[in-house]
């Protein structure tokens, strides 16, 4: 069974910082998720990533297989960027996610 | 825009009191899921149709079924609901299975 690791788990920043979020897993995987999760509501799959790299608009998303480690980076972030953000993967032929605690983001203005 | 809708957004039942929860979507897509999330828990898988093929988790109680009329609509209905059903419940869509998932805004359910 995959292990899906983020850190950290909550994390305050100033509106304009750059941020950066990590996710680790411990079996191979076919694919990984980044999805957004405001307070009380619904989630929103910002990212499906199976190699490299995916840029929209101010998130950046990278994944490096060998290390079995993605990155969520926000540039210029705001307060409405605060929310839950989680990592999940698909293992290698599963359909079934495994997702991660999540990162509880919270930007100041 | 193409989307996962869900109806209510919020639902109050009874303890007992059947109830379903709606979902429908724009995407054409093969595949829809339904996760169950508690507070402060990640999702939990429930079931999933691939077209009209049902697939059950293994921990999923009884006390939950699915239906799909169609490619577009998935319905969930909780026949008996207890305290612990109480939880957001998000229905999301996939192209085939092993693809990006794409969620609903959920439906928050309340049992008193």
């Amino acid at each position: 069974k995959n292990e899906v690791e983020q850190s950290p788990q909550n994390l305050t920043a100033q509106e304009g910082e750059f941020i950066t979020i990590n996710c680790s897993y411990s079996v191979g995987i076919s694919a990984l998720h980044w999805l957004q999760q405001h307070p009380g509501g619904g989630i929103v799959s910002l990212f499906m990533l199976s190699s490299g790299k995916k840029k929209h608009g101010r998130l950046i998303a990278t994944i490096n297989i060998q290390e079995k480690h993605s990155s969520l980076h926000i540039t210029a972030s705001h307060p409405r960027d605060s929310a839950v953000y989680i990592c999940a993967v698909n293992g290698a032929g599963s359909y079934q996610l495994t997702f991660g605690k999540g990162t509880k983001l919270s930007v100041i203005p | 825009d193409a989307m996962v809708i869900q109806n209510p957004r919020y639902q109050v039942t009874q303890f007992g009191k059947p109830v379903t929860l709606s979902c429908s979507q724009t995407l054409n897509h093969n595949v829809m899921y339904w996760y169950q999330q508690k507070s402060s828990q990640a999702p939990k898988l429930l079931f999933h149709y691939y077209d009209k093929d049902f697939n059950n988790e293994a921990d999923t109680p009884d006390n939950f079924q699915s239906r799909r009329p169609n490619t577009s609509f998935c319905f969930l209905d909780i026949r008996s609901p207890g305290l612990g059903d109480a939880a957001m419940y998000l229905c999301a869509t996939s192209r085939v299975l092993q693809t990006e998932q794409f969620f609903g805004p959920g439906t928050r359910l309340t049992v008193l």
